[in-house]
């Protein structure tokens, strides 16, 4: 089945460092591939998304592109802020049964220090 | 504002009670999910739904129960059977089960004591 693997956290990087979260997929056909984040103890937020090969999603200065060659999403950020310590997910749709369900990485914790 | 709550934030229960958890969106969407978050792992999808009174399992329904009786609510009991109860639990929504992207609720945590 599809599948999502995400580099092994955890992460430590300090403020101003450039950012990089490798993630690579498993999949029949061609999902939409998600980013979320986790700040601690709340729920996920929708970070950015890529509906289809090369497209790039971005926001908060975060992107990801779509590589259907390598089939890769790496996550990256140019200059990290300690605000941006978190635990980040990265996710695939997967159409079954009839309806759509992410399949989720295992998260790679972020921390940033000042 | 338009968003997904659940509560309580923090539940605590003895073994051999059933517990059940609270999801309430008012945005609308007809799909609705609920996910079970362990210690360094990714999110395993126990139940979902649709549409109003219909709901079909996940990868990890065994030892849970839901219902939809209304587009807005969408509650997940613990049962008793569920042997490793104690997890984060998140609920998220969608607009419907065609469209991919999900929203979540700031989530549950459960602890069996």
């Amino acid at each position: 089945g599809n599948s999502v693997t995400q580099m092994e956290g955890p992460v430590t990087l300090s403020e101003e460092a450039f950012l990089t979260i490798n993630c690579t997929y498993t999949a029949t056909g061609y999902p939409s591939l998600f980013w979320y984040v986790q700040y601690p103890g709340e729920g996920l937020q929708l970070l950015l998304k890529a509906t289809k090969a090369d497209d790039k999603g971005s926001n908060k200065g975060f992107e990801a592109t779509y590589r259907k060659e390598t089939t890769s999403f790496h996550l990256e950020k140019g200059s990290v802020q300690v605000s941006d310590s978190a635990v980040y997910f990265c996710a695939l749709s997967d159409y079954v049964q009839g309806a759509q369900k992410l399949v989720f990485g295992q998260g790679t914790r972020l921390t940033i220090n000042p | 504002d338009g968003g997904i709550t659940q509560s309580p934030k923090y539940l605590f229960r003895k073994e051999g009670q059933n517990v059940t958890l609270s999801c309430e969106q008012n945005l609308n969407h007809d799909a609705m999910y609920w996910y079970r978050q362990d210690p360094g792992q990714g999110l395993r999808l126990i139940y979902y739904s649709q549409i109003v009174n219909d709901f079909q399992k996940g990868d990890i329904a065994e030892g849970y129960s839901v219902s939809r009786e209304k587009k807005e609510s969408f509650p997940l009991t613990v049962t008793s059977a569920q042997k490793n109860p104690t997890a984060f639990y998140l609920c998220a929504s969608s607009i419907d089960t065609l469209r991919d992207t999900q929203y979540f609720g700031p989530g549950t945590r459960l602890t069996v004591l």
